[in-house]
């Protein structure tokens, strides 16, 4: 079974800081791997997925992860962290190969930024 | 852009009632589903529906129903609302046919049962 694991469900950064977002994913086959975005009273949003091809995948916002097999991570970046960054950030996770197209999602990572 | 629309973005309800929660989808994907969202546990799928009248239990299936009688629609059914089903709904949509295509989501209804 597919399962995700966000290290940290608050990180807090100053503004300008370099933003790390952590992602761990368990799978026995190739992984397609997401990151969403959810502001305050608003639905998910893609930031960025992984399919197959360049391990590192840029997003929107200035946002980019990297997909490491040997490490099962695929953690999400930003250089230089704004106010408007303040958010949740879900990993999620879905199988290539099956019968259905579920994804599995983190508990989810709190962002603060501070001024 | 997809759009996909909730019908409520607030919604209060007394225990026991029958509840209708209401998705609609304007980019003719074949993919939609039911999550709930609480606080610490993510989001935990309900059910999905691959077709019109094709319909999957999710991991939390219990106590809800689903029904899709048409492509762009996919409505939720609390059969007979309880307290522990206050929570953050929210409804997404897919393409079919590869499993890279990334979920699109309404904006959630967050529903209180009194």
């Amino acid at each position: 079974a597919q399962s995700v694991t966000q290290l940290g469900s608050h990180v807090s950064v100053s503004e300008g800081a370099l933003v790390l977002l952590r992602c761990n994913y368990s799978s026995s086959v190739p992984p397609y791997l997401f990151w969403y975005v959810q502001y305050p009273n608003q639905g998910l949003q893609l930031l960025l997925k992984y399919t197959t091809g360049a391990t590192l995948v840029k997003g929107i916002n200035g946002f980019e992860a990297e997909f490491k097999k040997s490490e099962t991570s695929f953690h999400l970046t930003k250089p230089s962290a704004h106010m408007s960054d303040a958010a949740e950030y879900f990993c999620a996770v879905t199988l290539s190969g099956g019968s259905n197209y579920k994804l599995t999602f983190g508990k989810g990572t709190l962002l603060t930024v501070n001024p | 852009d997809v759009k996909v629309t909730q019908s409520s973005r607030y919604l209060v309800k007394r225990t026991g009632e029958k509840v209708f929660l209401e998705c609609v989808q304007d980019m003719d994907h074949e993919n939609m589903f039911w999550y709930r969202q609480d606080p610490g546990l993510g989001l935990r799928l309900i059910y999905f529906s691959y077709d019109v009248k094709m319909k999957e239990k999710g991991d939390i299936p219990e106590g809800y129903s689903v029904s899709r009688e048409k492509k762009e629609r996919f409505s939720l059914i609390l059969e007979s609302a309880s307290t522990n089903q206050t929570s953050m709904y929210l409804c997404a949509s897919s393409l079919a046919g590869a499993f890279n295509q990334p979920q699109h989501f309404g904006d959630g209804t967050r529903l209180s049962i009194l």
